[in-house]
């Protein structure tokens, strides 16, 4: 089965500083990959997510960089705000996720003002 | 929230005992998860649902069974709770090929 790599587990920027995050994945027919932004004691909630035959997606700070012959992909959020705290989860599936995605386990995020 | 409701939100129990957990959802999407969530391990599928009684196993399916009787309604059963399924539950829905999550179920066992 598939098995993602998430890195780092902690991520500590400067308020108004990029921040990236990093997930690796094992099998090279994954083809969707979406990223998770989970506040505490919410629900993760769906923040971007892209498809193999796309190599970039940008939405407003947030971009997602994939890489399928290296199988890596990652998040960038760019001009960092408080509420960009939070747990960040990647993740990677075939066919559009209808069987489950497989997550990483996960890198929290901390903005210091 | 997709239309996903998860109940009961908290729940306390006693190791050996059954445990019922309920996701409902009202928009009639065809797929169905669970997913428990617990630190360090991200989150991890338990079971999925593509249909009405048709329901297969994930990562991490030992312990745990599901049913689906209706369209609505995704029930996952501890049949004997072991303090290691002490956890967040998860439930979720695909719609148009993305996941979305209820709020959760905090499950303890003690």
């Amino acid at each position: 089965g598939e098995n993602v790599e998430q890195h780092p587990s902690t991520l500590s920027v400067q308020e108004g500083d990029s921040a990236v995050i990093k997930c690796t994945y094992s099998d090279s027919a994954s083809n969707y990959f979406p990223w998770y932004k989970q506040e505490l004691g919410k629900r993760p909630q769906l923040i971007i997510d892209i498809r193999s035959n796309v190599g970039e997606k940008k939405d407003q700070r947030i971009a997602v960089t994939l890489n399928k012959t290296a199988k890596h992909f990652s998040l960038h959020i760019t001009e960092t705000q408080p509420e960009d705290s939070a747990v960040y989860f990647c993740a990677a599936t075939l066919g559009g996720g209808a069987d489950g995605l497989t997550f990483g386990k996960g890198t929290h995020l901390i903005i210091q003002p | 929230d997709a239309g996903i409701t998860q109940s009961p939100r908290h729940k306390v129990t006693e190791t050996g005992t059954p445990v019922t957990l309920r996701c409902h959802q009202t928009e009639n999407h065809r797929y169905m998860y669970w997913y428990r969530q617990d630190p360090g391990h991200g989150l991890r599928l338990i079971h999925y649902s593509y249909g009405v009684k048709d329901t297969d196993k994930g990562e991490v399916s030992d312990g745990y069974s599901v049913s689906r009787s209706k369209t609505e309604d995704f029930l996952l059963t501890l049949e004997s709770a072991t303090s290691s399924q002490t956890s967040v539950y998860f439930c979720a829905i695909s719609a148009n090929e993305k996941l979305f999550f209820g709020s959760g179920t905090q499950l303890s066992v003690l």
